[in-house]
């Protein structure tokens, strides 16, 4: 059974830090995925990943596969990437398993 | 920019009561989800769907859910008779690549 856990579980920073958010899982995937989802509750998928690096916009998500391990970062952080953002993992085209996720707050 | 769209967006129903969530995929993709996130808690799966049948289910999806796609372009999940545990916000997905898309979710309120 894949376990998903993320750290931190909850984060506030000032507008303009750089974010950092980890995942780890404890089996081997086919690839992990990185979710946002707004106070409203619906969810929006950043990235899908299941090698090495990506980049969108201020985004950035990477994977090590060999520890198991994805981070997602955010630079120069605004009060509009405030959210929760959700690591889920999945084999194939199987369901995805989810973290817990990480509380995001960015003070102006 | 294709989307999965959900209705109702909000459903208030009665304890006993039976509720069936509305799902469009998008229209070329092939596997088919659902998922509930309770108050507070992580996303869980429910079922996913293949091929006009379920491919997996979780302990969750008992004999009070089902899980139909009746016309080719809608997927719904209809539970039988909705107890209060039932109160969640449900997310249909569907993918044909690696990439998940969801809906916005149908916030269930079981009362």
């Amino acid at each position: 059974k894949n376990e998903v856990e993320q750290s931190p579980q909850n984060l506030t920073a000032q507008e303009g830090e750089f974010i950092t958010i980890n995942c780890s899982y404890s089996v081997g995937i086919s690839a992990l995925h990185w979710l946002q989802q707004h106070p409203g509750g619906g969810i929006v998928s950043l990235f899908m990943l299941s090698s090495g690096k990506k980049k969108h916009g201020r985004l950035i998500a990477t994977i090590n596969i060999q520890e198991k391990h994805s981070s997602l970062h955010i630079t120069a952080s605004h009060p509009r990437d405030s959210a929760v953002y959700i690591c889920a993992v999945t084999f194939g085209n199987e369901k995805l398993t989810f973290g817990t996720g990480t509380r995001l707050t960015i003070i102006p | 920019e294709p989307e999965v769209t959900q209705t109702p967006s909000h459903q208030v129903t009665q304890m006993g009561q039976e509720v069936i969530l509305r799902c469009v995929p998008i229209s070329n993709h092939l596997y088919f989800y659902w998922y509930r996130q309770i108050l507070g808690q992580k996303v869980e799966f429910l079922v996913s769907f293949y091929n006009n049948e379920i491919s997996e289910k979780s302990e969750i999806f008992d004999d009070q859910f089902s899980v139909e796609r009746p016309d080719g372009s809608n997927f719904t999940l209809k539970i039988r008779s909705t107890k209060l545990e039932d109160s969640a916000m449900y997310f249909c997905a569907s993918r044909a690549t690696p990439n998940a898309f969801f809906g916005q979710g149908t916030r269930l309120t079981v009362v």
